[in-house]
C-alpha cells in the first residue's frame, strides 16, 4: 500500500503570492489532517477533514484554508504569503473515523520557502 | 489549555546505553498520549500510544513508555540504543472529543555516539 503522498516536495514562493499544497492519503483512509512545522513554533495543528467536512481547526489566520474531495484527497491553500509561513507542512491520514485514538500516518511533507 | 513539555532539547547517549526521554503533559481528562519519531527530511512515525489500561506500553523498535498519572508524565525508554535511533522524538497528546488534533511537545533531538 502506498503511503501518504504530498506534492510538491519543495516549493519556493515570494511574499504576497498564494500556494496550494496537495495530499493523497493512504487508500481507504478518510480522515486527513494538516500540521505546520517550524523551528520556532514546532508542530502546530492546522485543520482536520473527514468525509469532506472540516471537523477541527487550529489557531491560524483565515489565510490558511483547506478542503477535502470525495476521494479523500486534500488540499490546503495559503493566500497572501508571509515570510513566517516558511515551514514544513505535513499531512497525515488515519484509517477509520479519525478518532483521537487512531494512528496517524504522516507524509514526508512539503517544504515551503517564502522569499 | 492542553500542553506538552519535553524538557530536554538535545540528548546524547552512547550506542548500547539506555535511554529515557522525558515528557510531561497538561490535560484535564484522561489523555491519549503518543510518541512519534522524525528522521531528517521525513514525516513522523508513531512509536507507541497510550489510551487506557496497562500503564507500561510497548512500541516498535524496542521502545516502551510508562504513563504516570500522578506525575503527568509519559516518558519514553529504550534499554539499549542503536546508532539508527538518532532522530528527533516528539511526545503528543490528542485533544478534543474526536478527530486527530494533536498537541506536540517541542521535541528532543537524540544523538548517538559510537
Amino acid at each position: 500500500k502506498a503511503g501518504v503522498t504530498q506534492t510538491p516536495r519543495y516549493l519556493i514562493k515570494t511574499r504576497g503570492q498564494q500556494v496550494t499544497l496537495s495530499c493523497s492519503p493512504i487508500s481507504g483512509h478518510r480522515s486527513v489532517s494538516w500540521y505546520q512545522q517550524t523551528p520556532g513554533q514546532g508542530l502546530q495543528f492546522l485543520f482536520e477533514y473527514f468525509s469532506e467536512t472540516q471537523r477541527n481547526k487550529g489557531n491560524f489566520p483565515g489565510r490558511f484554508s483547506g478542503r477535502q474531495f470525495s476521494n479523500s484527497r486534500s488540499e490546503m491553500n495559503v493566500s497572501t504569503l508571509e515570510l513566517g509561513d516558511s515551514a514544513l507542512y505535513l499531512c497525515a491520514s488515519s484509517p477509520l473515523w479519525g478518532g483521537a485514538n487512531e494512528k496517524l500516518f504522516f507524509g514526508s511533507g512539503t517544504q515551503l520557502s517564502v522569499l | 489549555a492542553q500542553s506538552v513539555t519535553q524538557p530536554d532539547i538535545h540528548i546524547t547517549v552512547s550506542e548500547g546505553a539506555s535511554l529515557e526521554l522525558r515528557c510531561n503533559y497538561s490535560y484535564g481528562a484522561t489523555p491519549y498520549l503518543f510518541w512519534y519519531v522524525q528522521s531528517p527530511g521525513q514525516g513522523l512515525q508513531l512509536l507507541l500510544k497510550y489510551f487506557s489500561g496497562d500503564t507500561l506500553v510497548q512500541g516498535i523498535k524496542g521502545f516502551e513508555a510508562e504513563f504516570k498519572r500522578s506525575q503527568s508524565s509519559f516518558n519514553l525508554r529504550k534499554p539499549s540504543v542503536h546508532w539508527s535511533d538518532a532522530a528527533e522524538y516528539f511526545c503528543a497528546v490528542a485533544t478534543g472529543p474526536y478527530g486527530n488534533k494533536l498537541v506536540f511537545g517541542a521535541g528532543t533531538i537524540l544523538r548517538v555516539k559510537s
